[in-house]
């Protein structure tokens, strides 16, 4: 089984601290996702990264950003974290280039901005 | 824009009877469609996908409908158990230069099974 595993369940940080979430897929999958979920929101895609080094931004990048320097992680950094960041983290990977394979998703990060 | 809808109340039903969550969308045409399982404290975990040329999928006890026309996808659980209970999540997505597996997700609609 396809095996994602987020470095953190539960993170608290301060206001105006910089933040990593790590992630690391285990079946050489290409691309790699980054969501937040929020109640009554859903998940909404923040970055993804289809290949090493590439990146794209999903639907609600701002006050995020992505590093893929090796194919099994995709690390998403808060540069300045704020209290509307808090939320719980989604991290999921697929395979190929087809757009229509499963996503399998880590079980989360959920992250605290007091 | 692009929207997703899934019923936002809970589902109650007895177990045993079947269970149908639904899943509208407008301003998007999809290629397929996803349906996931998510447990509280738990990533998202894939069921079903069902292609827009396709108009049902069964899966064991699951079943999917995909209607382009109506912009709806059905999800039925048949013989329901207590153990279905979850949160269900419907996402949509293209084909294409560009759309490397990008999923727009419903906010999901949670099911529970009573026994």
């Amino acid at each position: 089984d396809v095996k994602v595993t987020q470095s953190s369940r539960y993170l608290v940080k301060r206001t105006g601290e910089k933040v990593f979430l790590e992630c690391v897929q285990d079946m050489d999958h290409e691309n790699m996702f980054w969501y937040r979920q929020d109640p009554g929101l859903g998940l909404r895609l923040i970055y993804f990264s289809y290949d090493v080094k590439m990146k794209e931004k999903g639907d609600i990048p701002e006050g995020y950003s992505v590093s893929r320097e090796k194919k099994e992680r995709f690390s998403l950094i808060l540069e300045s974290a704020s209290t509307n960041q808090t939320s719980m983290y989604l991290c999921a990977s697929s395979p190929g280039l087809r757009g229509n394979s499963p996503l399998h998703f880590g079980n989360g990060t959920r992250l605290t901005v007091t | 824009s692009q929207k997703i809808e899934q019923n936002s109340e809970a589902l109650n039903i007895q177990e045993g009877k079947t269970a149908t969550l639904t899943c509208n969308y407008t301003n998007y045409s999809p290629a397929y469609l996803q349906w996931y399982r998510q447990d509280p404290g738990r990533g998202p975990v894939f069921l079903l996908l069902i292609r827009e040329n396709e108009k049902e999928k069964r899966k064991e006890r699951l079943k999917v409908t995909f209607d382009t026309t109506l912009k709806q996808s059905l999800f039925h659980i048949t013989a329901s158990q207590p153990a279905d209970s979850a949160t269900y999540l419907c996402a949509l997505g293209s084909t294409g230069s560009g759309n490397t597996g990008k999923l727009i997700f419903g906010q999901g609609t949670t099911l529970q099974v009573k026994p």
